[in-house]
């Protein structure tokens, strides 16, 4: 079983649409949790933190539930530059090291 | 600010040769990690420098790898006798401890990898 796992998409949705992704962890002693955007032959670049509390940040909302050891980014009003690989990541707390799932592809079309 | 760089973006290779991929992480950033990313997967961790130490090294695939960071700056990642499984993206990221970016978790900033392909 891998250690973070996502369902890898793609999610096709029309602009204006409300998307979630879910993200499940394996390492009960995880400590940080990340979403993390990468463009096509881009570089990982970071969305946003996610905290215990859940965290907004404009259009995009993160939500973590150490119990299930579950994590979650709710996109509103899909934008056509939302069109990306969303990668759920966590760091299990050994010298920072960051553990990826594979992402989740997400296509916003007209 | 300039951020992470690595060079070069792109390298073939025939199958046994030996490369070498270079990464300057942003000023003044105390960790660097190295991660390799498969085709259609996410990126995997292969090693970590806190300075000048590398402190884990536990996701090297094999001992054809070995990574350096000698003054605590730049870092070279080496793959000797190259094989076509190598092929991947390789990315380097660098972040400031925790207690220095005062803030609670160390973001990692990743530079635009390195693409290596083996024939």
């Amino acid at each position: 079983r891998k250690e973070v796992e996502q369902d890898p998409g793609p999610f096709n949705v029309p602009e204006g649409a409300t998307v979630a992704f879910n993200c499940t962890y394996s390492n009960s002693a995880s400590q940080s949790f990340f979403w993390y955007r990468q463009d096509c032959r881009k570089e990982p670049k970071l969305l946003m933190s996610v905290y215990s509390s859940g965290n907004e940040d404009g259009r995009f909302t993160a939500q973590l539930n150490r119990a299930s050891q579950y994590i979650s980014l709710l996109i509103r009003d899909s934008k056509l530059s939302d069109s990306a690989t969303y990668l759920c990541v966590v760091n299990s707390g050994t010298a920072s090291k960051l553990t990826f799932g594979t992402g989740t592809r997400l296509q916003v079309t007209l | 600010g300039a951020g992470v760089s690595q060079s070069p973006r792109y390298k073939v290779a025939k199958r046994g040769q030996d490369v070498a991929l270079r990464c300057d992480p942003i000023s003044g950033h105390v960790s660097l990690f190295w991660y390799q990313q498969a085709l259609g997967q996410g990126p995997e961790f292969l090693t970590y420098f806190q300075n000048e130490a590398q402190l884990d090294k536990s996701g090297l695939p094999s001992d054809r790898f070995f990574a350096e960071r000698p003054e605590g700056s730049v870092s070279t990642l080496k793959i000797q006798r190259t094989q076509q499984e190598d092929s991947a993206v390789y990315l380097c990221a660098s972040s400031l401890p925790v207690a220095r970016s005062g803030g609670g978790t160390d973001t990692q900033y990743f530079g635009p990898g390195t693409r290596l392909t083996v024939l």
